[in-house]
């Protein structure tokens, strides 16, 4: 059973760019969340999923950041118009059910130049 | 609003020694912890959690302990080992709102 597959590992994208970030969640896990961690900081919460919904965005920057999970494919989170600050290390994790112990994926690695 | 805090950003512990890692959190509410490892260029690997209704889990070299008046848990690893090298992350859920919020870290080292 494969683990949680996020790709592309490092992305560089200039600044006014776009960026696509894509999470294959566990097999038989339809829950996948979003997290961000900034140099030298613990991982911030960015937005919770299930298939086809939006749960808690709470975490999310109200522009330029989107997120989905659609019936087919992994979830993808976009990022439009980079700018410097959003370099960081994005982490997926996907559960069976909400509230138990997430996986993880390694992580993207944004860097924006 | 650092919900949940580490406050020491590193240990060094002797091989064979204990390792003692601590967390502190601020919501009343939380009633979910969680402990993960995490090495470098890698994704965090869940260790153990505990639900508030208890105040001890164990599993293996690992034990995490809850105080719950205190707000206070407490990660143990006995004996510990050159491997258990990383940096750990304390998190910390409400079972509904199912997002972990995570502390800074503590980087571990434990030295051969």
């Amino acid at each position: 059973n494969a683990g949680v597959m996020q790709n592309p590992r490092h992305l560089v994208r200039r600044r006014g760019q776009e960026a696509r970030l894509r999470c294959s969640p566990m097999k038989g896990h339809s829950h996948v969340y979003w997290y961000r961690q900034l140099p030298e900081e613990g991982l911030k919460f960015m937005v919770y999923l299930q298939k086809e919904n939006i749960i808690d965005e709470s975490g999310m920057p109200k522009e330029r950041f989107s997120a989905e999970f659609p019936k087919e494919g992994p979830s993808i989170l976009r990022i439009q118009q980079v700018v410097r600050g959003d370099s960081a290390a994005y982490f997926c994790a996907s559960s069976p059910t909400g509230g138990t112990e997430a996986f993880f994926g390694q992580g993207t690695r944004l860097t924006v130049v | 609003d650092q919900q949940v805090k580490q406050n020491s950003p590193s240990l060094s512990v002797q091989e064979g020694r204990i390792s003692i890692l601590n967390c502190d959190y601020t919501n009343s509410m939380f009633d979910y912890f969680l402990w993960y490892k995490k090495y470098p260029a890698e994704g965090p690997t869940f260790l153990i959690s505990i639900s508030s209704i208890k105040d001890k889990n164990e599993d293996g070299r690992f034990t995490v302990f809850l105080n719950k008046s205190a707000k206070h848990l407490s990660l143990h690893i006995v004996p510990s080992q050159p491997g258990d090298s990383a940096v750990y992350f304390c998190a910390a859920s409400r079972v509904e709102g199912n997002k972990l919020v995570f502390g800074a870290g503590t980087i571990l080292r434990v030295k051969s």
